[in-house]
């Protein structure tokens, strides 16, 4: 089955310790990103990368960063989480980078920072 | 900077009834392409629709159907008769097909949403 996969769904942490949220798609997507969604903000875009070892800030970048070894793979890293990103997070993935292309979600993942 | 309104933060209607969730956007890029998600209450979010800016052809799937007006930079979404199950937070999105988003290139950009409840 043809999927955006997350791990874990729900995250409870403490201030400071690191995390990192995976996402792996099975579609051979090249474009992949990640979004937080907070209440009354909608969706905003953290990190995107357009193929392996290529990647770019979004519109909400700070405090977060991401790789890219992998085509399926593209980790969401917090080196020092704060209350500030608790928030729900999606990853997604697309064919292609060009921006026809619609963009396939997993899950989300709720985090809780402490 | 594209930028997506979705004026309507909640909608409730009765079961049965037509709705309209409107959207309007604002882009500098004459090719783009627009989208609608939905995100049921189970917290995934699902692809609805894609139409580029040069496509004003109205479309219908079923109960669902969009208006696209580039005269009103508008994309709106209508469901015909709605159902319980269409009980949502239904999102649009626009990217641009060219570089004037900068670092944001390929981004999909999302207004805030739009809260349907349908009541039995």
């Amino acid at each position: 089955e043809a999927q955006v996969t997350q791990n874990p769904r729900y995250l409870i942490t403490v201030t400071g310790k690191k995390l990192t949220v995976t996402c792996s798609q099975n579609m051979n997507h090249e474009y992949m990103s990640w979004y937080r969604q907070d209440p009354g903000l909608g969706l905003r875009q953290i990190y995107y990368s357009m193929n392996v070892e290529v990647t770019d800030k979004g519109d909400v970048p700070e405090g977060y960063k991401v790789s890219r070894k992998e085509k399926r793979n593209f980790p969401l890293i917090l080196e020092s989480p704060s209350p500030n990103q608790t928030s729900l997070y999606f990853c997604a993935s697309s064919l292609y980078s060009g921006s026809s292309y619609e963009q396939y979600f997993g899950p989300g993942t709720r985090l809780t920072v402490t | 900077a594209q930028k997506v309104t979705q004026a309507q933060t909640e909608i409730s209607v009765v079961e049965k009834e037509d709705v309209t969730l409107d959207c309007v956007y604002e882009t500098r890029d004459t090719t783009y392409y627009l989208f609608w998600y939905k995100q049921p209450p189970s917290g995934e979010l699902v692809f609805l629709i894609r139409r580029n800016s040069f496509d004003e052809q109205n479309e219908i799937s079923g109960r669902y159907s969009w208006n696209f007006q580039k005269s009103t930079s508008s994309f709106n979404f209508t469901i015909t008769a709605s159902q319980v199950v269409d009980s949502a937070v239904y999102f649009c999105a626009l990217s641009e097909a060219y570089a004037y988003s900068g670092a944001g290139s390929y981004q999909l950009t999302f207004g805030k949403g739009t809260k349907l409840s349908v009541i039995p």
